[in-house]
């Protein structure tokens, strides 16, 4: 298995663009995470699903930030607009079944740069 | 308010000693703790999971400990190498929040010179 991925690697673009990150989990997983990591805040998870469906979406920032999983093998966040202070690096995740007792894996994630 | 610390922000050790890591906890009952490894520009590897009715847990030169009562997982690697320098992050899972992700403490990096 190729592991998760995510799309793309690195992205800049300009305050007020949209921006859309893609990931594909492991094939056979049922859990999806969206996590954000700054060197001020560390590793913060903003948004998860169980089989498809968004569970927990409460350490989404504001109403600028929407995820999306409309089949078990591919999700989006999307940025819009984006502003300086989203420049972090964003992580997609996926674990087998529903429990938080599953070791996670991550993918290699989006270096995101808001001028 | 619910906190997750892990003590020092960076440790630096002599090859072939024994790194001790240390993450704290406030206002949780976790079920279970979990400890990754992230190397710079890679996203967070998983290493071990302690219940909270396990006292001690090994992975070959891994060694976590789980005390509930300090609220403190300790992380220990033994016979320490360079290739063991990356940064180590706990998370853990609260008890009483069935089905909820995990929560990340901020890491600690650990250098280890040879």
């Amino acid at each position: 298995d190729a592991g998760v991925i995510q799309s793309p690697r690195h992205e800049v673009t300009e305050m007020g663009q949209e921006v859309t990150l893609r990931c594909k989990p492991i094939s056979g997983h049922n859990s999806l995470f969206w996590y954000r990591q700054t060197m001020m805040r560390g590793l913060e998870l903003l948004i998860y699903f169980n089989n498809n469906v968004p569970i927990d979406d409460s350490g989404m920032p504001e109403d600028r930030f929407s995820a999306k999983m409309p089949n078990a093998s591919f999700s989006t966040l999307k940025i819009q607009p984006s502003e300086p202070r989203d420049s972090a690096v964003y992580f997609c995740a996926s674990s087998a079944g529903t429990s938080s007792y599953n070791e996670q894996f991550f993918g290699p994630g989006t270096r995101l740069t808001v001028l | 308010s619910q906190k997750i610390e892990q003590n020092s922000e960076a440790l630096n050790i002599q090859e072939g000693k024994t790194a001790t890591l240390t993450c704290n906890y406030t206002n949780y009952s976790p079920a279970y703790l979990q400890w990754y490894r992230q190397d710079p520009g890679r996203g967070p590897v998983f290493l071990l999971l302690i219940r909270e009715n396990e006292k001690e847990k090994r992975k070959e030169r891994l060694k976590v400990t789980f005390d509930t009562t300090l609220k403190q997982s300790l992380f220990h690697i033994t016979a320490s190498q360079p290739a063991d320098s990356a940064t180590y992050l706990c998370a853990l899972a609260p008890a009483n929040q069935a089905g909820t992700a995990l929560i990340f403490g901020k890491g600690t990096t650990l250098s280890v010179s040879s």
